[in-house]
C-alpha cells in the first residue's frame, strides 16, 4: 500500500522567513509526485506535478523537488498570503489514483 | 488549470434522507473522476473512482450502497449519500482527469454535508 508522510504538521514562520515542507514516500514504482495548496473550507488547487528522481519545478515563491524517496517543497520569501495547507501525493504507475499524505499547515505572520 | 464546480456548496440534512452531490467539468472533459472525503483537521481520503458510462470503483471500507456514484456524461458526475447519518458529516470533494490531458486531478471546490 502507498505511503505518504508529510512533516512538519505545521509550520509557522515570519514573512520572508524561507522553509522547506517535506514529503516521504513508499511506492511501487512512482508515476508521479504531486504538490496541492488547500485553503480552509475549499478544494486543493495544483501546484506541481513531479515525475522522476532530480526534477525541480518552481512557482513564484515556491519550488519542488524530487529523490527516489521524499519530495521537498521550498518557500522562499514567505508572504502571508502563503499560509495554507499543502499536500502531497502520489500516483502509482498504471493506476489514475493519488495517495494524499497529512498535509503541512504553513502559517506566515507579516 | 480546468475548472471543477460543485453542487451545493454546503447542505444540511436530517438523519435518514438521501442528500445528492454534482459535480461537474466545466472546461474539460473529464473519463474519470474522483470522490474524497476530508474529516476536520485530516488529509483527503479517495472513496470511489468513477469512469464514464460504468460503474465506480469503490476503495475499500466504503459502502457502494450507501454511497451511490453515476458518471452519466463526460462533464458530470453525482454522488448520492443515501440514508445519511452523522457520522456521514463531512467535506465531500470531487477532482476530474482530463482526457488525453496530463495525469493532474483538478478538484471542485467541496461540498459540506452536515447531518444532524
Amino acid at each position: 500500500e502507498d505511503q505518504v508522510t508529510q512533516s512538519p504538521e505545521a509550520l509557522r514562520l515570519q514573512e520572508g522567513e524561507s522553509s522547506s515542507l517535506n514529503c516521504s514516500y513508499t511506492v511501487s514504482g512512482l508515476r508521479g509526485l504531486f504538490w496541492y495548496r488547500q485553503d480552509p473550507g475549499k478544494g486543493p488547487e495544483f501546484l506541481f506535478t513531479l515525475y522522476s528522481a532530480g526534477e525541480e519545478k518552481e512557482k513564484e515563491r515556491l519550488k519542488a523537488t524530487l529523490t527516489k524517496k521524499e519530495s521537498f517543497l521550498h518557500i522562499t520569501a514567505p508572504k502571508p498570503e502563503d499560509s495554507a495547507t499543502y499536500l502531497c501525493a502520489v500516483q502509482a504507475p498504471g493506476d489514475y489514483k493519488l495517495s494524499f499524505g497529512a498535509g503541512t499547515t504553513v502559517t506566515v505572520r507579516a | 488549470g480546468a475548472v471543477v464546480s460543485q453542487h451545493p456548496s454546503r447542505v444540511i440534512c436530517k438523519s435518514g434522507t438521501s442528500v445528492k452531490i454534482e459535480c461537474r467539468s466545466l472546461d474539460f472533459q473529464a473519463t474519470t473522476m474522483f470522490w474524497y472525503r476530508q474529516f476536520p483537521k485530516q488529509s483527503l481520503m479517495l472513496m470511489a473512482t468513477s469512469n464514464e458510462g460504468s460503474k465506480a470503483t469503490y476503495e475499500q471500507g466504503v459502502e457502494k450502497d450507501k454511497f451511490l456514484i453515476n458518471h452519466a456524461s463526460l462533464t458530470l458526475s453525482t454522488l448520492t449519500v443515501t440514508s445519511a447519518h452523522p457520522e456521514d458529516s463531512s467535506f465531500y470533494i470531487c477532482s476530474g482527469s482530463e482526457i488525453g490531458g496530463s495525469d493532474e486531478q483538478f478538484f471542485g471546490p467541496g461540498t459540506r454535508l452536515t447531518v444532524l
